[in-house]
């Protein structure tokens, strides 16, 4: 069974850092793209970022371009989200998702995790 | 930039339901759907616009390509009751639609 398994969110005071993990199990993790798409609370899905089966390939949506940095780990079967320069705006759910196929949509989902940025 | 029109949509249990997405550029048929219940992840749909998802019931169905996509419920349910988003995968950033909510009316 595939599963996705997000930890790492919290309360973080405007400007801070924190570090996401997503624990993946049930599938061969590097023959995947994954990603990361946020919802902030009450409001739709937005796309973060992804990075490719070695990590070679990575991108980004623009607002968040230089602040969060995604990696991977194909050994630990897991995938991380390193956000620092956080604001306000950044609160949101994370999850980390993969598609069948690169151009397919998220068949997998993890729960996500609650990233608070207030002071 | 994706736009779903409506945002909201009032229906009654086998009415027949249409959304729209719309690309402010050609998206190839490099678009999927989604469902999501509140407090839960999102469930795909529909993806390369008319491609069912395994398991999802045939009463969902997907069309168009380039621009101007839709998804059809064709005899809602009352489990069909949720919000429903467009997402495209052909170019980078990837992007959402803003979303349509279907409630009970």
């Amino acid at each position: 069974e595939v599963q996705l398994v997000e930890s790492g969110g919290g309360l973080v005071q405007p400007g801070g850092s924190l570090r996401l993990s997503c624990a993946a199990s049930g599938f061969t993790f590097s023959n995947y793209w994954i990603n990361w798409v946020r919802q902030a609370p009450g409001k739709g899905l937005e796309w973060v970022a992804n990075i490719k089966q070695d990590g070679s390939e990575k991108y980004y949506v623009d607002s968040v371009k230089g602040r969060f940095t995604i990696s991977r780990d194909n050994a630990k079967n897991s995938l991380f989200l390193q956000m620092n320069s956080l604001r306000a705006e950044d609160t949101a759910v994370y999850y980390c998702a993969k598609a069948e196929r690169y151009s397919y949509g998220y068949n997998y989902w993890g729960q996500g995790t609650l990233v608070t940025v207030s002071s | 930039q994706l736009t779903q029109s409506p945002s909201f949509l009032s229906a009654s249990v086998a009415d027949r339901v249409t959304i729209t997405c719309r690309a402010s550029q050609g998206v190839n048929s490099y678009l999927a759907w989604y469902q999501q219940k509140p407090g839960k992840a999102p469930n795909l749909l529909i993806y390369d616009a008319s491609t069912l998802q395994s398991g999802v019931p045939s009463r969902f169905s997907g069309s168009g390509s380039g621009t101007e996509f839709t998804l059809t419920i064709s005899s809602l349910q009352p489990e069909d009751f949720a919000t429903y988003y467009c997402q495209q995968l052909n170019s980078y950033p990837l992007t959402f639609g803003g979303g349509t909510k279907v409630e009970i009316k």
